[in-house]
């Protein structure tokens, strides 16, 4: 079964430090895995996925075979970064029989 | 573009109550899906469909029923709603690229 883990509910730093939001997996598999952001109130909204291998609003996350990891890192956090973010990992490798997985969140707070 | 539709947006209920979330997207997607969201749970998923006439559980079925109507339309139902069932409900949907896109949920009360 798989299994994503964000280890951390809360994270708050201070405007132009670095973030770093945790994420691992469990997948028999080969993964596929994504950062969802969600900003107060809105829907959910991909932020990135590891096969883009994109940096997007200043994010990037690789994929760590070996620590089973993915986590989501900026190096100068902006307040409007402050949001609930999610890991999410896809159960199948293509076609459209598949489903998503998501840990339990992490809610950043950026302070000025 | 409208992508990913639901309603209603807010809906109170009694326990014993039924009710039906409505969901459409216009993306032509294979795939679509409901979502609960609790606080410290993250999302859990209910019920999804790969296909036009196919439906699935996911993590949390119980006490919910889908109906994928047509290729445009995937509805959740609650026969008889719950306390427990107090949360908010998002539907999704996504292509074979993987992908996934949210509608902007459902905000359920139930007393």
């Amino acid at each position: 079964a798989q299994r994503v883990t964000q280890p951390e509910k809360l994270l708050s730093v201070f405007k132009g430090a670095p973030v770093e939001l945790k994420c691992n997996y469990s997948y028999s598999g080969s993964p596929e895995l994504f950062w969802y952001v969600q900003y107060s109130r809105q829907r959910l909204q991909l932020l990135l996925r590891h096969i883009s291998r994109e940096s997007i609003k200043g994010f990037t996350a690789d994929l760590n075979k070996g620590e089973t990891s993915f986590h989501l890192k900026k190096p100068f956090a902006q307040e409007e970064d402050s949001a609930m973010y999610y890991c999410a990992l896809s159960s199948a490798g293509g076609g459209s029989n598949y489903k998503l997985t998501f840990g339990k969140g992490t809610l950043l707070t950026v302070n000025p | 573009n409208a992508g990913v539709t639901q309603t209603p947006k807010f809906q109170v209920l009694k326990t014993g109550q039924s009710m039906t979330l409505q969901c459409a997207q216009d993306m032509n997607h294979n795939s679509m899906y409901w979502y609960r969201q609790d606080p410290g749970m993250g999302l859990r998923l209910i019920y999804y469909s790969a296909s036009e006439g196919t439906t699935d559980k996911g993590e949390v079925p119980n006490g919910y029923n889908v109906s994928r109507l047509n290729k445009r339309e995937f509805s959740l139902r609650l026969e008889s709603a719950a306390p427990s069932q107090t949360s908010v409900y998002f539907c999704a949907s996504a292509s074979s690229g993987n992908t996934i896109y949210f509608g902007e949920g459902s905000w359920l009360t139930v007393v």
